[in-house]
């Protein structure tokens, strides 16, 4: 494809809901990144994948969320039991490979709104 | 915690006039890169610097790292309306396998009065 496109573009949902929110990369990266950016800051990293596996998940706040990325393409990241302070803009991100070299590239976010 | 430090927080100017932002660690920077984050967008990748002392140019965008690689500014000269948005600065820390990772500084926006 022309970029890494995310759906959806916004998301509503009460506190306690499961969410989950989908990653497409650019055709060909073979590295997949999640980052959740809040009002007034910088992305902060979540996870990464290289290839089908988390190579780090390290960012991950907690056990509530987890992303999955079974064929080594597309990728959801999968919120439980939401909380208020889960609402911020989640970012995804892809390069060619998960090295020094590589530029990333951001899709253009999810808005997830916990209410 | 590893981390970039951006200043300013905010710049104002008017339309014409230059702008420059900062980036500073306290540990020494492998590779810096720079991105711009338009109003309601997203971030857009500007440039990546990696050598000691490097200077890059983009049209009116002039980009450097630091001789001691422990700081970056980016500097646009004659600024437009098209030039708002959020300038943010990133890392790579670590090495060897964990060097994919991006920290981000807070970003310092930029408004240009017409």
């Amino acid at each position: 494809g022309a970029g890494v496109s995310q759906t959806p573009s916004n998301k509503v949902t009460e506190k306690g809901k499961y969410v989950e929110l989908r990653c497409d990369p650019i055709s060909g990266h073979t590295a997949l990144y999640w980052y959740r950016q809040s009002l007034g800051q910088g992305p902060e990293f979540l996870i990464y994948f290289q290839g089908t596996g988390a190579a780090d998940d390290s960012g991950l706040p907690n056990d509530r969320f987890f992303a999955v990325r079974p064929e080594g393409s597309v990728s959801t990241l999968k919120i439980q039991r939401t909380e208020r302070g889960d609402s911020a803009v989640y970012l995804c991100a892809s390069s060619l490979f998960g090295t020094t070299a590589n530029t990333q590239y951001f899709g253009p976010g999810t808005r997830l709104t916990v209410l | 915690g590893q981390q970039v430090m951006q200043i300013p927080q905010y710049q104002h100017v008017q339309e014409g006039e230059d702008f420059t932002t900062y980036c500073n660690s306290s540990t020494t920077l492998s590779n810096i890169q720079w991105y711009k984050q338009r109003p309601g967008g997203h971030p857009v990748f500007l440039i990546q610097l990696v050598k000691s002392g490097e200077v890059k140019k983009q049209k009116r965008l002039t980009f450097q790292f630091g001789e001691a690689k422990k700081n970056s500014s980016l500097h646009i000269t004659a600024t437009q309306t098209t030039d708002v948005g959020t300038y943010f600065c990133s890392s790579r820390f670590g090495g060897g396998g964990s060097n994919y990772k991006l920290t981000f500084g807070k970003g310092t926006l930029l408004t240009v009065n017409p």
